[in-house]
């Protein structure tokens, strides 16, 4: 069971640089979302998609888009890179249609901004 | 918005108890959830309060007084495995959506 897979695992990407992180999830989940995890902050929410069709911003949106590509994929682009923006990033899926529901995590994708 | 407060980090001795606790401020609350993140690894889930009480998973208990707005993830007969990081989140704002607490570091000792 894969679960919640994430591209790439690790990148290195310089200021001013654009790319895509992909997720994808294998669970028939309908809710998905972003994290950024930085030392002593936490997990913030950065984009999140209650179900296929719909994203919506949470904490940290500025900076990042977001696309719900199909019921398993959501996506996290980055248009111009910002130092700022070096931290690792999680994505998250859960059912959704329940309250109490977990939230599944992938791996995690480590991002370097020089 | 959304706060969440808990302890930066805890030390504990191996088969022991210890107690981790969580304070949020919040609106629309659903329910409170506590995750578990070793070094270098992804969260998961460990427990889910949605009403007041002790929710009890294995070596995990769980604790929710919504008055309060405090909750607590106790555990029992610690392990050197249990040294990790602790997550409390809250899901506010349409349950979907879910706020995490910035962590409590616990350090299982011998």
């Amino acid at each position: 069971n894969a679960g919640v897979t994430q591209t790439p695992k690790f990148q290195v990407l310089k200021t001013g640089q654009s790319m895509t992180l992909q997720c994808a999830q294998d669970m028939n989940h309908n809710s998905m979302y972003w994290y950024r995890q930085d030392p002593g902050m936490g997990l913030r929410l950065i984009y999140y998609s209650a179900s296929e069709g719909t994203t919506d911003k949470g904490e940290v949106p500025n900076g990042y888009n977001v696309s719900r590509l199909n019921k398993r994929e959501f996506s996290l682009r980055l248009e111009s890179a910002a130092p700022s923006q070096t931290s690792v990033y999680f994505c998250a899926s859960s059912e959704g249609r329940r309250i109490n529901q977990p939230q599944h995590f992938g791996d995690g994708t480590r991002l370097s901004i020089l | 918005g959304q706060s969440l407060e808990q302890p930066s980090e805890v030390t504990a001795v191996e088969g022991a108890i210890v107690q981790i606790n969580c304070t949020y401020q919040t609106s629309g609350f659903y329910g409170l959830s506590w995750y578990q993140q070793h070094d270098g690894g992804a969260p998961t889930f460990l427990s889910y309060n949605a009403l007041d009480g002790l929710e009890e998973t294995g070596r995990f208990s769980s604790f929710l007084s919504r008055s309060d707005s405090y909750g607590y993830l106790l555990l029992q007969e610690l392990q050197m495995k249990d040294s990790a990081s602790y997550f409390c989140a809250v899901n506010s704002g349409g349950y979907q959506k879910v706020t995490f607490g910035t962590g409590t570091k616990l350090q299982v000792i011998p």
